[in-house]
């Protein structure tokens, strides 16, 4: 059984340039979780995904920052005009469609760099 | 808020020594308390995990002890090997919205 999927395991973009993340959950499971460690920092909550839906994306920098998660395919994390201060490790995690949402299982992580 | 307190690293131990990282937490309601592990370049994993006052955790010869009175949830090992040489993580949630600490590096040498 396929754990969680990540894609790129590391991105290098100028500042100003877009960088997309990707996340495939394991299989069965339709919630997504996006947390950003910085470095020298634990994990810090982004957003909480369903299929078509974001229930919570209280942790989402106001401006530049986007998640979706489709209907097909995997969970995208969006950031627009990157710049220095969002280089750091962006994990995905997933869990099942039942209550125990607080069992999430990690990828590997996106490591971006921000030149 | 939730937040949670780790002991400051890095930890270096010879083999078979005892291991113990402290972790202090700061939660409204009962929230559950996890200890996650990450290996160089890898994701998270779970290691453990106590979902209500004065249950244990334990997986791979680690545990952790939910202590409501102290607020705590130490890990500790009895004997360490040099494959347990990663970062660990001590988190809660009440829900989904997982609060982690700023993690340990333990390096563990033969």
């Amino acid at each position: 059984n396929a754990g969680v999927m990540q894609n790129p395991r590391h991105l290098v973009r100028r500042r100003g340039q877009e960088a997309r993340l990707r996340c495939s959950p394991m299989k069965g499971h339709s919630h997504v979780y996006w947390y950003r460690q910085l470095p020298e920092e634990g994990l810090k909550f982004m957003v909480y995904l369903q299929k078509e839906n974001i229930i919570d994306e209280s942790g989402m920098p106001k401006e530049r920052f986007s998640a979706e998660f489709p209907k097909e395919g995997p969970s995208i994390l969006r950031i627009q005009q990157v710049v220095r201060g969002d280089s750091a490790a962006y994990f995905c995690a997933s869990s099942p469609p039942t209550r125990d949402q607080e069992t999430q299982y990690f990828g590997p992580g996106t490591r971006l760099l921000v030149l | 808020g939730n937040s949670v307190t780790q002991m400051e690293g890095p930890v270096t131990l010879s083999e078979e020594a005892f291991l113990t990282i402290n972790c202090t937490y700061t939660a409204t309601g009962y929230p559950s308390l996890f200890w996650y592990v990450q290996y160089p370049g890898e994701g998270l994993q779970l290691l453990l995990k106590a979902t209500k006052a004065d249950d244990k955790g334990s997986n791979k010869g680690f545990e952790a002890t939910y202590r409501k009175e102290t607020t705590s949830f130490h890990l500790e090992k009895g004997s360490v090997q040099v494959s347990d040489s990663a970062v660990y993580f001590c988190a809660l949630t009440p829900d989904y919205k997982l609060s982690f600490g700023a993690g340990t590096t333990v390096t563990v040498r033969a």
